[in-house]
């Protein structure tokens, strides 16, 4: 099975700063991945799939990169209702979520 | 537009077996190209991929569960549901079903339902 691994596992940023979330997987998944948001007792929100394609409806400041087996999620400047906990997933083989990346206020 | 909402039993015992009901509304899953999940989130922990049903009613299940896992649907009643036999502590969890997104060759999820909370404990 692919493991997705994400990095860090929580941090704390200000807002207006520059944030960038790693999410690594096991073996290679080409662009098969997308990214949510899950804010605390809510579902999750697609932002991003097939690595880079911005969901309909999500602000731009939120971006994807990355193929094979490294991604990126970075958010511009962050907005007071990013603090959120983010999750990677790869549709690849299966799917399998990441362990999350949990953005704290500063 | 798309809904979806989870119903089951909020309390199971240990051993039984779980049955949650996805019914949704604004889609069919008689039209190609749609698909319905399940995703579980044990308290405090991160999102666990548990089963994927398609509109010609393929099914896809996560490997370490799928011994333990059933997906089906009934089209004329815009449901999905899901049992998990064989229930244990480490179960508990909030269970989504969530829409699988449109566009072709991505199994991402556009559409979640609330949430249901179930908890095993004798």
């Amino acid at each position: 099975a692919i493991r997705m691994t994400q990095s860090p596992s929580s941090f704390s940023a200000s807002t207006g700063d520059r944030v960038t979330i790693t999410c690594r997987a096991s073996q290679g998944i080409s662009s098969y991945l997308a990214w949510y948001q899950q804010k605390p007792g809510k579902a999750p929100k697609l932002l991003i799939y097939a690595a880079s394609t911005l969901q309909s409806g999500v602000p731009s400041r939120f971006s994807g990169s990355g193929s094979g087996t490294d991604f990126t999620l970075t958010i511009s400047c962050l907005q007071s209702e990013d603090f959120a906990t983010y999750y990677c997933q790869q549709y690849y083989s299966s799917l399998t979520f990441g362990g999350g990346t949990k953005v704290e206020i500063k | 537009q798309i809904t979806l909402k989870e119903s089951g039993p909020t309390l199971v015992k240990p051993t039984q077996t779980l049955t949650l009901t996805c019914t949704f509304s604004g889609f069919s899953l008689s039209t190609s190209g749609v698909g319905v999940g399940w995703i579980r989130q044990p308290p405090g922990k991160a999102l666990e991929w548990l089963a994927l049903i398609y509109w010609d009613d393929d099914k896809r299940y996560s490997p370490s569960l799928k011994s333990r896992l059933t997906i089906t649907k009934d089209t004329s009643k815009n449901q999905v549901v899901l049992t998990m036999t064989n229930m244990d502590p480490v179960d508990t969890a909030t269970y989504y079903c969530a829409h699988r997104t449109m566009i072709v060759v991505v199994d991402a999820f556009d559409i979640w339902g609330q949430g249901t909370m179930v908890t095993v404990s004798s």
